[in-house]
């Protein structure tokens, strides 16, 4: 059983609030990753780290922001909540070229 | 950048028949992965194959990897209710995988 973690599992939340979804992982592993998922469709990656104190922006345009200040933490921040913004976020970690651990994921609902 | 492509999208099976996704690359790949998400769940990765032309087997499913690593395919025997969700390749490097856009199995029984 993988050892990620995501928090929190469901999140409602009114326009313009902030909001950060926490992912944490226990492996050790360097490789970190945010994906952007709604219901049955493709996994769009929005960020990811090779390491602390390195982000990258995915794929997918995104308005949120990251940090990797821990190696076992990768936090993902929006300063503004939009309906635009409900979906599904997936935290994702993987050492080297080996297979990927995928968290339970956030469903976020902006209002 | 790279680009994994990933048919059909939908794949709606009696139970008891066999099936096979597809995934293409534009690019040679180092390897290939194969993830399953179950409904409501979160993927989870089922196998990785890295040689030119290999073949690996799991029960009732075959994974290929194309002799130019360039595409991949998925086979699955006797289609059960358990195999329903949506099953994605991954192509990429140590450091990013490129996700197809999935191949999401329904069973009628």
């Amino acid at each position: 059983e993988a050892d990620i973690y995501q928090t929190p599992r469901y999140l409602v939340i009114g326009t313009g609030k902030k909001i950060t979804l926490e992912c944490s992982q226990t492996m050790g592993h360097d490789k970190m990753y945010w994906y952007q998922q709604d219901p049955g469709m493709e996994l769009h990656l929005i960020h990811y780290s090779y390491g602390v104190n390195s982000t990258e922006k995915g794929d997918l345009s995104s308005e949120s922001t990251v940090s990797r200040i821990r190696t076992e933490h990768f936090p993902l921040t929006l300063e503004s909540a939009r309906p635009s913004h409900t979906s599904q976020y997936l935290c994702a970690s993987r050492s080297g070229g080996s297979e990927q651990f995928f968290g339970p994921g956030t469903r976020l609902t902006v209002l | 950048g790279q680009q994994v492509m990933q048919i059909p999208q939908y794949q709606h099976v009696q139970e008891g028949e066999d099936f096979t996704t597809y995934c293409n690359s534009s690019t040679t790949l180092s390897n290939i992965q194969w993830y399953k998400q179950r409904p409501g769940g979160h993927p989870v990765f089922l196998i990785q194959l890295v040689k030119s032309g290999e073949v690996k087997k799991q029960k009732r499913l075959t994974f290929q990897f194309g002799e130019a690593k360039k595409n991949s395919s998925l086979h699955i025997t006797a289609t059960q209710t358990t195999d329903v969700g949506t099953y994605f390749c991954a192509g990429g490097n140590d450091y990013k995988l490129s996700f197809g856009a999935g191949t999401t199995v329904t069973v009628r029984a």
